[in-house]
């Protein structure tokens, strides 16, 4: 986990309520991930960033936004929080340098009430 | 459709015995193979990749993974297996569809090493 932090790492919220998830790394990497982990699905892509403003969609986009105005944050809001959002949230990124060799955050767990 | 199957959700094993978690994909083009390991409450780790080259990978704490590609395969195996492996295991498949160098993560599979 050395070198990305998440905040928080744990967050109960009612449903509605907006969240935002901060990423921030000190590895200087260009790519950025979001994904969410649920039992019985692994791991799959929320969104990602490709540089500084350059983000995309991943798998399972619906209700979430980010933003990236800094090489180092990466934020994952929740633009009205629903329970099918509980979920453990990881960040990781990677330099490109060794192609797809991603490395991951420690995770935030969120409950949505 | 590019995907990744783990098809056991649980692999139980005695301390001392080798150990396999399975591991397929589908994929176009070349695959590029990761495993990483989570333990509880941490975030995933990387374990070993295949890009090319050798079919047998050789990886952090004395996993090996053995890629096959008639069978579509890329499985994870450790000798003699401790306490301490137990943990959550993810195989991923690069996506080659896109760019920015996303994986696509099977469902994962809880190894449960007994003493």
């Amino acid at each position: 986990d050395a070198g990305i932090t998440q905040s928080p790492r744990h967050k109960v919220t009612e449903t509605g309520t907006p969240v935002t998830l901060r990423c921030h790394q000190t590895e200087n990497h260009r790519y950025m991930y979001w994904y969410r982990q649920d039992p019985g699905h692994g791991l799959r892509l929320i969104h990602y960033s490709y540089g500084v403003k350059d983000t995309d969609k991943g798998e399972v986009s619906d209700g979430y936004s980010v933003s990236r105005s800094k090489t180092e944050d990466f934020l994952l809001t929740l633009e009205s929080a629903t329970s099918s959002q509980t979920s453990v949230y990881f960040c990781a990124i990677s330099d490109g340098q060794v192609p797809y060799e991603q490395y991951f955050g420690p995770g935030t767990r969120l409950t949505v009430t | 459709a590019q995907s990744v199957a783990q098809p056991e959700d649980q692999v139980n094993v005695a301390e001392g015995n080798p150990l396999t978690v399975k591991c397929t994909y589908s994929v176009s083009g070349n695959p590029y193979l990761f495993w990483y390991v989570q333990y509880p409450n941490r975030g995933l780790q990387f374990l070993l990749k295949y890009i090319t080259g050798d079919n047998l990978v050789k990886g952090s704490y004395g996993f090996e993974a053995e890629f096959n590609k008639s069978q579509t395969s890329f499985h994870l195996k450790k000798p003699s297996a401790l306490v301490s492996d137990s943990a959550l295991y993810f195989c991923a498949v690069r996506d080659a569809l896109g760019s920015s160098y996303k994986l696509i993560f099977g469902s994962g599979t809880r190894l449960l090493v007994r003493p």
